[in-house]
């Protein structure tokens, strides 16, 4: 069974960090590229960052770049978003999932940013 | 940006009785290897949204043939047969043609 578990939310306050996991199985996660997308209490879907499956090409939305890094490590099937100097408007749930056709996607991690 | 339109935002149908949603992108999907990178997704209240359709038309595994996909260029429509119960939720189209990939609004559907 395919799994993607997101993990490293919570809350922090303005200007903070934190560090986002995707934890994979069930599915050749080396051999795929992956996308955070997030969704903000009661809002539609926004793609944040895709990285290719060897790390070579990696994106970001505008809204977050300069701020995010997304970095995977294949040996450990795990996906990951540093966050730093984050914003209240960054405040959303965070998915984890396949790209580019998005057939697998985890359940989401709450992060909020609020003093 | 590639800007992706869905109509209609919201949709209350009777059991048994077809649905459609529309879905308009800013610019066409066509890539020049000759697929049309255009999703559809359900996202089931309290859920992660789950890909019913890929490439404007394709059924994912496990998704019932009551959905389907069907248009080009840049004009997109999500058609289910006979809607239940359980498909109540947001539907949402996404373009993977260009990054920033991006979604449409979604559509909410509700049962009368």
């Amino acid at each position: 069974e395919v799994q993607l578990v997101e993990s490293g939310g919570g809350l922090v306050k303005p200007g903070g960090s934190l560090r986002l996991s995707c934890a994979a199985s069930g599915f050749t996660f080396s051999s795929y590229s992956m996308n955070w997308v997030r969704q903000a209490p009661g809002k539609g879907l926004e793609w944040v960052s895709s990285i290719s499956s060897s790390s070579s090409y990696i994106y970001y939305a505008d809204s977050v770049k300069g701020r995010f890094t997304i970095s995977r490590d294949n040996a450990k099937n795990s996906l990951y978003l540093q966050m730093n100097s984050l914003r209240a408007e960054d405040t959303a749930v965070y998915y984890c999932a396949e790209s580019p056709s998005g057939r697998y996607w985890g359940q989401g991690t709450l992060v909020t940013v609020s003093s | 940006d590639i800007v992706m339109t869905q109509t209609p935002l919201s949709l209350s149908v009777t059991p048994g009785q077809p649905a459609s949603i529309s879905c308009k992108s800013s610019q066409s999907l066509l890539h020049s290897d000759g697929k049309t990178y255009l999703y559809w997704y359900l996202q089931k209240p309290g859920q992660s949204p789950q890909l019913l359709i890929y490439e404007v038309s394709s059924r994912f595994s496990g998704v019932p043939d009551r959905f389907s996909g069907s248009g080009s260029g840049t004009d997109f429509t999500l058609k289910i047969s006979r809607v239940e119960a359980e498909d109540v939720g947001v539907y949402y189209c996404m373009q993977g043609i260009h990054l920033p990939l991006t979604f449409g609004q979604g559509t909410k559907l509700e049962i009368k």
